[in-house]
């Protein structure tokens, strides 16, 4: 079984400029996280969707982030403007929602911002 | 965003020693996952845990719900050097499945 995809793998921006990351979860996979992990922390929630539906995105910088999940499969995260602290590893996962709710991660988009 | 809180923060461990970590809330919680992270890698979950109280096992890893619900516990057996990493817990309160992370583990071990 594959598992969730992510990309890029890396990315270098100015600030100020937009950036856009890309999540394919696991086949059948109901919700989607949309989760940022700054260096020495744990992951922090973003967004979550559920199918294509919005369920939490309470701690998603609304005036500078943005994602979606149109078809309720895969899912864009954008950033724009970029800010230095925007500098963080930005990791996808998914759940299959059978009623165990184990979160299955991808390997994460490196985001550096100059 | 509110986090959970492991302890130790790190730690550094001779190779075969048994390791032992936990993470507390302040709330209740009402499912517990633990993961392992290499550098440059994302989370792999090792257990999860889905009662107060329960016990699981995964090879030389065991993780137990703690029975207040507001804590975890991981033990690692025999520790070997592929064992180095950073080890997270996450709890969810809800249905929704919105987990919340630790500040995470940093696991050494010296060979």
């Amino acid at each position: 079984e594959a598992g969730v995809a992510q990309s890029p793998r890396y990315k270098i921006i100015e600030k100020r400029q937009s950036v856009a990351f890309w999540c394919n979860p696991i086949s059948g996979h109901a919700t989607l996280y949309w989760y940022q992990q700054i260096l020495g922390q744990g992951p922090k929630l973003l967004i979550q969707f559920q199918n294509n539906g919005v369920v939490d995105d309470s701690q998603l910088p609304k005036d500078r982030f943005s994602a979606e999940r149109l078809k309720g499969v895969d899912s864009t995260l954008k950033i724009q403007p970029a800010k230095l602290e925007d500098s963080a590893v930005y990791l996808c996962a998914s759940s299959l929602d059978s009623g165990t709710g184990e979160l299955f991660f991808g390997e994460g988009s490196r985001l550096t911002v100059l | 965003g509110q986090q959970l809180n492991q302890s130790p923060q790190s730690m550094f461990i001779q190779e075969g020693e048994d390791v032992s970590m936990n993470c507390t809330s302040s709330s209740i919680f009402n499912t517990w996952l633990w993961y392992k992270q290499d550098p440059g890698e994302g989370p792999v979950l090792l257990i999860a845990l889905y009662k107060a109280g329960e016990l699981t096992s995964n090879g030389r890893l065991t993780a137990q719900f703690g029975i207040t619900r507001k804590d975890s516990f991981l033990n690692i057996s025999a520790s070997i050097p592929s064992d180095v990493g950073i080890y997270f817990c996450a709890g969810t309160t809800s249905g929704t499945y919105k987990y919340i992370f630790g500040t995470g583990t940093r696991l050494k071990v010296l060979a």
